[in-house]
């Protein structure tokens, strides 16, 4: 079946960088264009990032553009969200989603962000 | 960039009743080569990640009750629980999927029972 795992969340200080992974399983990774969402606590989805299959094409949010790069090693069936430069509106649960072509069909569980 | 609005930001309704929720885009998501429309709607409850309900406006994902249903094209959509059950009560969200990123989501409606 379908997994989705996120790590490499925790508490961080303004300024300061940290990395998520997020370890896909049970189907062919290197098919699927990936994303990142984030939820701030209490409030909505915000898309974060997307990659396509290949890692050719990426996109950012604005409010992240220049400080958070989205990669994947298809290799090692995993995706990544290097975040720089943090600040404490990031504060967020971290979801990675697989996109398909009518919208992100499976989600991890999610990896908080806090930013203090 | 795509906005996408809905409406109510929350709702409640009694066991048994419709529920309705509106979605609005900024501007239309409907794919006239292939005729879809590129918006769906998700289900999250407390604690869980958001699950697929409707996709492409008006198709119900796999498993899921067809007391849910979609409808709309264009830029305004709607989402309808038929008859509200006591596990409905969760968070929907309505996105647009259409052309590049980014992908916007509406910003909520919250679900309760009266």
């Amino acid at each position: 079946q379908v997994q989705l795992v996120e790590s490499g969340g925790g508490v961080v200080q303004p300024g300061r960088s940290l990395r998520l992974s997020c370890a896909a399983s049970g189907f062919t990774f290197s098919n699927y264009g990936m994303n990142w969402v984030r939820q701030a606590p209490g409030k909505g989805l915000e898309w974060v990032a997307f990659l396509s299959s290949d890692g050719t094409n990426k996109y950012y949010a604005d409010s992240v553009k220049g400080r958070f790069t989205i990669s994947r090693d298809n290799s090692k069936n995993t995706l990544y969200l290097q975040m720089n430069s943090l600040r404490a509106d990031d504060t967020a649960l971290y979801y990675c989603a697989r996109g398909n072509n009518f919208g992100f069909d499976y989600w991890g569980q999610g990896t908080l962000v806090t930013v203090s | 960039d795509i906005v996408v609005t809905q409406s109510p930001d929350s709702l409640a309704v009694s066991l048994g009743e419709r529920a309705t929720i509106n979605c609005k885009s900024s501007q239309s998501v409907l794919y006239s080569s292939n005729n879809k429309n590129y918006l769906t709607w998700y289900q999250q409850k407390p604690g869980q990640p958001p699950k697929v309900l409707i996709y492409w406006a008006s198709t119900r994902e796999s498993g899921v009750p067809d007391r849910f249903s979609g409808s709309g094209s264009g830029t305004d959509f709607t989402l309808t629980i038929s008859s509200l059950q006591a596990e409905d009560v969760a968070t929907y969200y309505c996105q647009q999927y259409y052309g590049t990123p980014p992908y916007t989501f509406g910003q909520g409606t919250e679900l309760e029972i009266k």
